[in-house]
């Protein structure tokens, strides 16, 4: 059972327009969720995080929105730089921090 | 600084052997995760230490699969019987913070196929 779900396997956006990146969970007791980046034949790498008492939290050209009574989230990158292409997963966990659910990813392509 | 590695980088094995998979975290990180990402799927969690015991095996998907953690730093993840729906990239991660909480740094993976 897929708690994190990311519905967009693959997205295309020419370089300087903005990316939109969506995550949507299903477990309201999820209250911390992480975005990460990943490289072909790299592990991920962690791009921005945000706690449930927040609904924005910004990181230069990344931005990640939270709207916990739709239980979504995005990342959104300003201006998207070919850089940038790589595979976004999103990440839940609970307030034990015990365990984070991963989505299935994102394949963004920036097109130069 | 170093960042966490992961031995082998890959491992071809035939069905029915045992692989025994390493990781090296981030030193003086008091957490660390082992997940796998088979083809097409996302990051599957399977087990997470804190120090030495492990908290939550719950992931491990079936009892071929066991992991320990020894002074608080290597771990190794076992694999007795390989299946090929084990294939997968085995990623490793560890955490500074004790709870578990915030970023996780990932190693570089150890890409499983079984034969």
């Amino acid at each position: 059972d897929q708690q994190v779900k990311q519905n967009s396997p693959s997205l295309s956006v020419q370089e300087g327009r903005i990316s939109i990146l969506n995550c949507d969970y299903t477990n309201s007791m999820f209250d911390y969720f992480l975005w990460y980046k990943k490289y072909p034949a790299e592990g991920p790498t962690f791009l921005i995080s945000i706690s449930s008492i927040k609904d924005k939290n910004e990181d230069g050209r990344f931005t990640v929105f939270l709207n916990k009574s739709a239980k979504h989230l995005s990342l959104h990158i300003v201006p998207s730089q070919p850089g940038d292409s790589a595979v976004y997963f999103c990440a839940a966990s609970d307030n034990t921090g015990n365990q984070f659910y991963f989505g299935t990813g994102t394949s963004l392509t920036v097109i130069p | 600084g170093a960042g966490v590695s992961q031995s082998p980088s890959n491992k071809v094995t035939e069905k029915g052997k045992d692989v025994e998979l390493r990781c090296d975290p981030i030193s003086g990180h008091t957490a660390l995760y082992w997940y796998r990402q088979s083809l097409g799927q996302g990051l599957e969690f399977l087990i997470y230490f804190q120090g030495n015991s492990a908290p939550d095996k719950s992931g491990l998907p079936s009892d071929r699969f066991s992991a320990e953690r020894t002074g608080g730093s290597v771990s190794t993840l076992t694999i007795q019987r390989t299946q090929q729906e084990d294939s997968a990239v085995y990623l490793c991660a560890s955490s500074p913070l004790g709870q578990g909480m915030g970023e996780q740094f990932f190693g570089p993976g150890t890409r499983l196929t079984v034969l």
